[in-house]
């Protein structure tokens, strides 16, 4: 089967540093992305991770080891409007074209 | 670039009746997904069409939920009979990739 897991919450403070982890099992495996969705929106798109490595947008960063099928989303300085629920996701292109979404990990930033 | 739109934001049906909701995607956007999301999950794809052609609708109830896409661009979903387990939020997506997709607001079902 196909299947993404990730923490279900995570807190820290404002200013400090957290991990999201997501750990996957798929195939047809193309890529890690990753989307935010705070309370009452539509999810927005944070990044993309095709290959092994880090990838950094500002405050954000992604990575992905294709070996451990596993991938992280860093986020630094935090602010109090990161907190919002975030979702890893796999573009499932072998055998259908469904994306998978994991169930999201709410992130709790605390003054 | 305007975004995904969608109609109604809010829909408040009892049990057995018919539902609609409208989608537009962004302009020149192929890809366009519908998706359920329960409260507390992650969003479920219920059908994919690429221009108005379906890719994927294996998780698309069908014999109560239908969705098209006339012309390539925009789409409609329709509930019919609706359930109380169909509460959820129903998002529309486009893409040009699939791995970066545009959501629109969603519209808010809650069904009595």
């Amino acid at each position: 089967g196909q299947s993404l897991e990730q923490p279900s919450e995570v807190t820290a403070v404002e200013g400090a540093i957290v991990q999201i982890n997501c750990t996957y099992q798929t195939s047809g495996f193309y890529g890690l992305s990753w989307y935010q969705q705070h309370d009452g929106g539509a999810p927005t798109f944070l990044s993309y991770n095709a290959l092994d490595g880090l990838e950094e947008t500002g405050r954000f960063s992604s990575f992905l080891s294709r070996s451990d099928s596993y991938g992280y989303l860093l986020l630094q300085e935090l602010q109090m409007k990161d907190s919002a629920s975030y979702f890893c996701a796999v573009p499932n292109r072998g055998g259908g074209f469904k994306t998978i979404f994991g169930a999201g990990t709410r992130l709790f930033v605390k003054a | 670039e305007a975004g995904v739109a969608q109609s109604p934001r809010y829909k408040i049906i009892e049990k057995r009746q018919s539902v609609a909701f409208w989608c537009n995607p962004i302009s020149g956007h192929a890809t366009l997904y519908w998706y359920q999301q329960i409260l507390g999950q992650g969003p479920k794809l219920l059908i994919q069409f690429q221009n108005n052609g379906v890719v994927d609708d294996s998780q698309l109830p069908k014999d109560r939920f239908s969705a098209e896409r006339l012309k390539g661009v925009d789409s409609t979903l329709k509930i019919q009979p609706a359930k109380l387990e169909d509460s959820a939020v129903y998002l529309c997506a486009s893409s040009s990739r699939q791995e970066t997709q545009y959501f629109g607001p969603g519209t808010r079902l809650l069904v009595l």
